[in-house]
């Protein structure tokens, strides 16, 4: 069973700075990770699938890279609407653990 | 436009059985390759992925939880049903169930999610 560990658990910024997320499995996921962004009271949104790509209405100030079981998402200049908390997740096999998530707030 | 809403009870008590359904438009549960997941989340704390349903009916279950767990679908009504046996306060969240394709292997679109309480 593979195991998602994230970090750092929180990152305080500020508006405009760049946020480095970590993600790690705990075996080789290949590309087969996605990142998923939550804000209070909403369901989580799907931001990067295979590791690096963009999904649907996503700004590209949102990147994702990694392979293996090493991953980084990055939001290259913070706007005041990415303050959240953001879960990766594998998807190589069943079961689908998500990572701990790693809240970005404001310094 | 892929949608899903989940419905269920706010409040169960210990020990009870928990049904939640997860109601669907914009998709087919027919259809080769699609399923529907749940995933919870408790107050404050991270996702926990449940289970999976797809197409042909093959399920899959946290290994946790799957001695508790039946994911059955209803493809004539677009509903997927999550039961969960014998509830305790550690399972008040809220659970979301979520679109998935088996080529793609994310979830997406999510419902908006529904919280449950386990209370006496």
């Amino acid at each position: 069973e593979i195991v998602m560990t994230q970090s750092p658990g929180t990152l305080s910024l500020s508006p405009g700075e760049r946020a480095t997320l970590s993600c790690r499995a705990s075996q080789s996921v290949s590309n087969n990770l996605a990142w998923y962004q939550q804000k209070p009271g909403q369901a989580p949104r799907l931001l990067i699938y295979g590791a690096s790509s963009r999904a649907t209405g996503i700004p590209d100030r949102f990147s994702g890279s990694g392979s293996g079981t090493d991953f980084t998402l990055t939001i290259s200049r913070l706007e005041p609407e990415d303050f959240a908390v953001y879960y990766c997740q594998q998807y190589f096999v069943s079961p689908l653990p998500f990572g701990p998530g790693t809240k970005v707030d404001v310094k | 436009q892929i949608t899903l809403k989940e419905s269920g009870p706010t409040l169960v008590k210990p020990t009870q059985t928990l049904t939640l359904t997860c109601t669907f438009s914009g998709f087919s549960l027919s259809t080769t390759g699609v399923g529907v997941g749940w995933i919870r989340q408790p107050p404050g704390k991270a996702l926990e992925w449940l289970a999976l349903i797809y197409w042909d009916d093959d399920t899959r279950y946290s290994p946790s939880l799957k001695s508790r767990l039946t994911v059955t679908k209803d493809t004539s009504k677009n509903q997927v049903v999550l039961t969960m046996t014998n509830m305790d306060p550690v399972d008040t969240a809220t659970y979301y169930c979520a679109h998935r394709h088996l080529n793609r292997g994310w979830f997406d679109p999510w419902g908006q999610g529904t919280l449950v309480i386990v209370s006496s």
